[in-house]
């Protein structure tokens, strides 16, 4: 079972920030939390990785609470071609990252 | 570079055939992995490679065989196709199994 647990979908418009929020209540000391985006008829394409409190790259921010029990996807002002499935995993070097079915975001114009 | 390239990107199989579908990356990446993604879900993980000579089986390994001869290719061979393997099936690599993964453009398998 995946460790992970994401919204099935969410909408949104054009030039707005979106975020998702991705729940991890097991996460265990060594794991590390990676977004993937993903579309039609491709292969997933990483996003962001993080451990602890923010990550920002050209792309993306991800923010992880001190807990680490959730976390949460930051993109800021989407475009319609933001549109895709987004995927969090959680997992550390020594097993399997385990793949749920992701958020499905859709940007309106 | 080409990154992760895969062949063919469409096959037709009947039942009880076989073949073997091909990725190969330019990146010299010790990680690869094989996945299969039915509609509508994540990706499952197949087998997987931590290096040239080791291959592991990860979560749905049965009606699958696969080596890795060399750093570049890690070809995936389906013995004997069945319509429940009708997937899309992507191959990835990476300098690490929990670190960012390359993946391919996929390769669509219908069996009839």
């Amino acid at each position: 079972l995946a460790k992970t647990t994401q919204p099935v979908s969410m909408d949104s418009y054009e030039g707005q920030e979106v975020n998702i929020t991705c729940s991890h209540n097991n996460i265990a000391t060594n794991d590390y939390i990676t977004w993937y985006q993903q579309f039609p008829s491709q292969g997933p394409r990483f996003i962001i990785q993080g451990y602890k409190t923010k990550v920002t790259n050209e792309v993306a921010s991800l923010f992880i609470p001190a807990d680490r029990k959730s976390s949460t996807l930051s993109l800021p002002r989407v475009s319609l071609s933001d549109t895709a499935v987004y995927y969090c995993l959680v997992g550390e070097s020594n097993y399997q990252l385990i793949w749920g079915a992701g958020t499905k975001l859709i940007i309106k114009p | 570079n080409a990154g992760v390239t895969q062949t063919p990107k469409f096959q037709v199989l009947k039942t009880g055939q076989s073949m073997t579908l091909q990725c190969a990356q330019d990146m010299n990446h010790e990680y690869m992995s094989w996945y299969r993604q039915d509609p509508g879900m994540g990706l499952r993980l197949i087998h997987y490679s931590v290096g040239a000579g080791i291959t592991d089986q990860g979560e749905v390994p049965n009606g699958y065989n696969v080596s890795r001869s060399t750093t570049e290719d890690f070809p995936l061979r389906l013995l004997s196709a069945a319509p429940s393997q009708t997937s899309v099936y992507f191959c990835a690599s990476g300098v690490g199994r929990i670190y960012e993964q390359y993946f391919g453009p996929g390769t669509r398998l219908t069996v009839t």
